[in-house]
């Protein structure tokens, strides 16, 4: 990719609410978009991704969707918890073209209690 | 076995020193990444070995020197760092260059 931006860079939630994270990419080319968790003294660790095949992806209570069109994807996390504070980051790549990926600046996502 | 093996989790090394991180993983992957992160901004790609051969290099000072002894090995040679040079240092595979990237927990890095 080129340029990714993301937003918020700070997300604050209740427990139990939903929390939404949205990503923008300037490469029309991608088509590769991967979501990475990074907790504290961690390195970042790949929760979800997309291809630009399909329009949404969901893995519990995880959800990825994509809108080719307007270039942005979307990160749901329903039913937050505790545990699922962390700092979350999108990337764009061209998968299995070689080419390496472009991260967003990163969200710090915090659940509380 | 799905883990990138990063040693050591931290380093304090001065100006002078010269010192090493190494990386490992044992999923048959054939690119090695190394990243440098700085706190509160996405990791930064420095360099990309494919098929144990270094191939991509983003414009990273000599200081620091890659190595590639073999698939499941990478390491990352330090010498006359400077301070600014304190980050959080990842290492990542995937199965190809470009593929779905697996990161390390990373060597957290002081430079005094």
């Amino acid at each position: 990719g080129e340029n990714v931006e993301q937003h918020p860079s700070t997300l604050s939630v209740q427990e139990g609410d939903s929390a939404v994270i949205k990503c923008t990419y300037s490469d029309s080319a991608s088509n590769y978009f991967p979501w990475y968790k990074q907790e504290l003294g961690k390195g970042p660790q790949l929760i979800i991704d997309i291809r630009s095949n399909v329009g949404e992806k969901k893995d519990q209570r995880i959800a990825v969707t994509l809108n080719k069109t307007a270039k942005h994807f979307s990160l749901h996390i329903t039913e937050t918890q505790p545990e699922d504070s962390a700092v979350y980051f999108c990337a764009d790549g061209h998968y299995n073209a070689g080419n390496m990926l472009t991260f967003g600046g990163g969200t710090r996502l915090m659940v509380k209690p | 076995d799905t883990e990138v093996t990063q040693t050591p989790k931290h380093l304090v090394m001065g100006m002078t020193n010269k010192k090493s991180l190494k990386c490992e993983q044992h999923m048959g992957h054939r690119a090695m990444y190394w990243y440098k992160q700085k706190a509160k901004k996405p990791p930064e790609l420095m360099f990309v070995y494919s098929y144990e051969k270094l191939s991509i290099n983003e414009s990273v000072p000599s200081r620091f020197s890659p190595e590639c002894p073999n698939s499941s090995l990478l390491n990352l040679h330090l010498h006359a760092l400077q301070p600014e040079d304190s980050a959080l240092y990842l290492c990542a595979s995937s199965s190809r260059p470009g593929e779905k990237l697996f990161f390390g927990s990373g060597t957290q890095l002081s430079v005094l």
